[in-house]
């Protein structure tokens, strides 16, 4: 089945500092792909999107690339700051469900100090 | 626009008893979802619904039943609680694809559950 991988963490940065967050995924065909974040307390949030090969999905100085030839779409920013404290989950919709469900990974913990 | 709305926010049960977790939302969604999350594990999805009288199982629908009977709302029910139910369950809905764009789900802001 589809499945998503993501890095351990948590990731503890200084602020300004760059970020990269690896996330790997399973499927069959072309699946949309997801960053959402989780702020303390909060529900999760789309931070970004990407429905096909070479799309770049940006918002808020984050950004990441659907790359079908490594099956990846590793988030990147580069110059972190305190508010980006938060956690964040890599997801995949595809055609194995009819794209009616969202796959998440783990989550990966970023902590980010002044 | 209130978006989701999940009560309650926090919740103890003792074991065995029963409780619903109550999730509406206002922005006239037809898929509606409930996912749990633990730590290490992610979110996985609970049930879901594609419209007002139709439900399905997601990944770990064991202990946990659903109904929907609006539009609007979509309670998950627990009908006798067990500790391994300890979790933070987050609700999220989702409208037409072609108008909110590929399957992006809006979150409430989760009920965090207690069963000792």
């Amino acid at each position: 089945g589809d499945s998503v991988t993501q890095m351990e963490g948590p990731v503890t940065l200084s602020e300004e500092a760059f970020l990269t967050i690896n996330c790997t995924y399973t499927a069959t065909g072309y699946p949309s792909l997801f960053w959402y974040v989780q702020y303390p307390g909060e529900g999760l949030q789309l931070l970004l999107k990407a429905t096909k090969a070479d799309d770049k999905g940006s918002n808020k100085g984050f950004e990441a690339t659907y790359r079908k030839e490594t099956t990846s779409f590793h988030l990147e920013k580069g110059s972190v700051q305190v508010s980006d404290s938060a956690v964040y989950f890599c997801a995949l919709s595809g055609v194995n469900t009819g794209f009616q469900k969202l796959v998440f990974g783990t989550g990966t913990r970023l902590l980010v100090s002044p | 626009n209130a978006g989701v709305t999940q009560t309650p926010k926090f919740q103890v049960l003792k074991t065995g008893q029963s409780m619903t977790l109550q999730c509406a939302q206002d922005m006239n969604h037809e898929y509606m979802s409930w996912y749990r999350q633990d730590p290490g594990m992610g979110l996985r999805l609970i049930h879901y619904s594609v419209g007002a009288g139709i439900t399905d199982q997601g990944e770990v629908p064991n202990g946990y039943n659903v109904s929907r009977s609006t539009t609007e709302d979509f309670p998950l029910r627990l009908l006798s609680a067990a500790p391994s139910q300890t979790s933070v369950y987050f609700c999220a809905s989702r409208g037409t694809p072609k108008i909110s764009g590929a399957n992006v789900l809006t979150f409430g802001a989760g009920s965090r559950l207690t069963v000792l």
